[in-house]
C-alpha cells in the first residue's frame, strides 16, 4: 500500500521567516496531494491540493510543490504569522488503493512573533 | 456552509463496552470515511463507504469495528469491545466522489476515552 513520510516532524521559525514541509510518497499511480492543516483540538482542513499532472500551485502564502519522478511534494509558506502555528499533514490519494488517503505523521510548526 | 457533523463529542466508556459513535456527512456527497487519531500522532485511515459498502479498511479495523448507514443521512461507526488502545479521537469525513477527487471534510471529532 501507499506509505507518505513527512519532514520535519517539528519546525521552529520566526514571524516573517518561510517554511518548508517535505513529503515523499511511494505508490506512483498516487495522484491527488492534500495537505491539512491541524490546530489544537480541532478538525484537520484542508490549506491546498496539488494533482499530479501540475508541477506547482500557489494561493497567496501557501505554495505546493510536486515532483513526481522523485516521488515527492513540498508545502512552502512565505511570510509567515503566528496564526500560521498548527500542525501541518501531507496525504495522497488515488492510489491502487482507491478508496482511502493516506496521511504523513504531521508536522508542527510554530511561529514566533 | 454546511459541514459534517458528529455525535457524541466526547464518550467515556469501560473497557470491553459497546460504543456507537454517529456522523452526518454532508448531504450531497456520496463517500464517508472514518479516520482515528491517537493523542499526538498521525491521522490514520480506518475505513471507507460507498454506494452502501465499504470500499476499503485498514488492518485497524478489525472484526471489533463495523460501519453502518442506517437511513439517507446518519453513518455510524461501531466498536464491539472496546479495548483500551482504541482511545483516540474519530473523525468522520466525506466527500463528494471519492478521495483523489478532491478535499475531505472532517467533522469536529468524537474523543472516546476507554477506561
Amino acid at each position: 500500500g501507499e506509505n507518505v513520510e513527512q519532514h520535519p516532524s517539528t519546525l521552529s521559525v520566526q514571524e516573517g521567516d518561510s517554511a518548508v514541509i517535505k513529503c515523499t510518497y511511494s505508490d506512483s499511480a498516487s495522484n491527488y496531494f492534500p495537505w491539512y492543516k491541524q490546530e489544537l483540538g480541532k478538525r484537520p482542513q484542508l490549506i491546498i491540493d496539488i494533482r499530479s499532472n501540475v508541477g506547482e500551485k500557489k494561493d497567496q502564502r501557501i505554495a505546493v510543490t510536486l515532483n513526481k519522478t522523485a516521488k515527492h511534494f513540498s508545502l512552502h509558506i512565505t511570510e509567515t504569522q503566528p496564526e500560521d502555528s498548527a500542525v501541518y499533514f501531507c496525504a495522497a490519494a488515488g492510489s491502487t488503493n482507491a478508496g482511502k488517503s493516506t496521511f504523513g505523521d504531521g508536522t508542527t510548526l510554530t511561529v514566533k512573533p | 456552509e454546511p459541514e459534517v457533523t458528529q455525535t457524541p463529542s466526547h464518550q467515556v466508556t469501560q473497557m470491553g463496552q459497546e460504543v456507537i459513535l454517529r456522523c452526518v456527512p454532508i448531504s450531497n456527497h456520496l463517500y464517508f470515511y472514518w479516520y482515528r487519531q491517537i493523542l499526538g500522532q498521525k491521522v490514520e485511515f480506518l475505513v471507507s463507504f460507498y454506494n452502501n459498502e465499504i470500499s476499503e479498511k485498514s488492518e485497524i479495523f478489525d472484526d471489533q469495528f463495523s460501519v453502518e448507514r442506517p437511513d439517507g443521512s446518519n453513518f455510524t461507526l461501531k466498536i464491539r469491545s472496546t479495548k483500551l488502545e482504541d482511545s483516540a479521537m474519530y473523525f468522520c469525513a466525506s466527500n463528494v466522489a471519492g478521495p483523489n477527487t478532491g478535499e475531505l471534510f472532517f467533522g469536529e471529532g468524537s474523543r472516546l476515552t476507554v477506561l
